[in-house]
């Protein structure tokens, strides 16, 4: 079956920690996209890439990094730069344009200890 | 610019009560798609609806019902007979097309409307 794989579910960081979010689509989307979702809070843009080895900053990029090497993997890096990264991490991936909207990953739960 | 509002933050209602979801958008585009998601506690968003600017008839499915009025620029979700499963966070989104001036072909989402119902 198709669909977006986001691993892992719950994830521990300690300050001062760099840590990687991993996200793999086998849907053949061309677009993909990282949204993080703070408790009562909507969804807010990371980074999202529209084409491999090409992506774009969202609205609240800083702290945070990507990469897209391959079609089916957008990464997502939490910095230590990031000074409030506990929240909900959501990938979703899209075929070219948003016009077939969205497919959702399961999300990641980050949390700093 | 885009823009979707979703004025209601959270609603309360008892198991077998209508309630409807209400959803306003803001596009220069004269093409453009809206959709309807479901968050449940486990996170993942469910998609429930994808409707597009040319077909204004109203949608059902089961207890659901979508209402989309291009006059007012509403695209309302009613849910009829409510149950506890209904609990979950819902996002109305519309498509910014991609090749517009300014558009970068992403979704643009409210920001939610919490919905609780209660047995």
């Amino acid at each position: 079956d198709g669909g977006i794989t986001q691993s892992p579910k719950y994830l521990f960081r300690k300050e001062g920690q760099n840590v990687t979010l991993s996200c793999e689509q086998n849907l053949n989307h061309d677009a993909m996209y990282w949204y993080r979702q703070d408790p009562g809070q909507g969804l807010r843009l990371i980074y999202y890439s529209q084409i491999v080895n090409d992506f774009q900053k969202g609205d609240i990029a800083e702290g945070y990094s990507v990469s897209r090497e391959k079609k089916e993997s957008f990464p997502l890096t939490v910095t230590s730069a990031q000074k409030n990264p506990t929240a909900f991490y959501l990938c979703a991936s899209s075929p070219s344009g948003a016009n077939y909207g969205y497919t959702f990953g399961s999300g990641t739960r980050l949390t700093v200890v | 610019a885009q823009k979707v509002t979703q004025a209601q933050t959270e609603i309360s209602v008892v198991e077998k009560e209508d309630v409807t979801l209400d959803c306003v958008y803001e596009t220069r585009d004269t093409t453009y798609y809206l959709f309807w998601y479901k968050q449940p506690p486990s996170g993942e968003l469910v998609f429930l609806i994808r409707r597009n600017s040319f077909d204004e008839q109203n949608e059902i499915s089961g207890r659901y019902s979508w209402n989309f009025q291009k006059s007012t620029s509403s695209f309302n979700f009613t849910i009829t007979a409510s149950q506890v499963v209904d609990s979950a966070v819902y996002f109305c989104a519309l498509s910014e097309n991609r090749g517009l001036p300014g558009n970068t072909g992403k979704l643009i989402f409210g920001q939610g409307t919490t919905l609780q119902v209660k047995p």
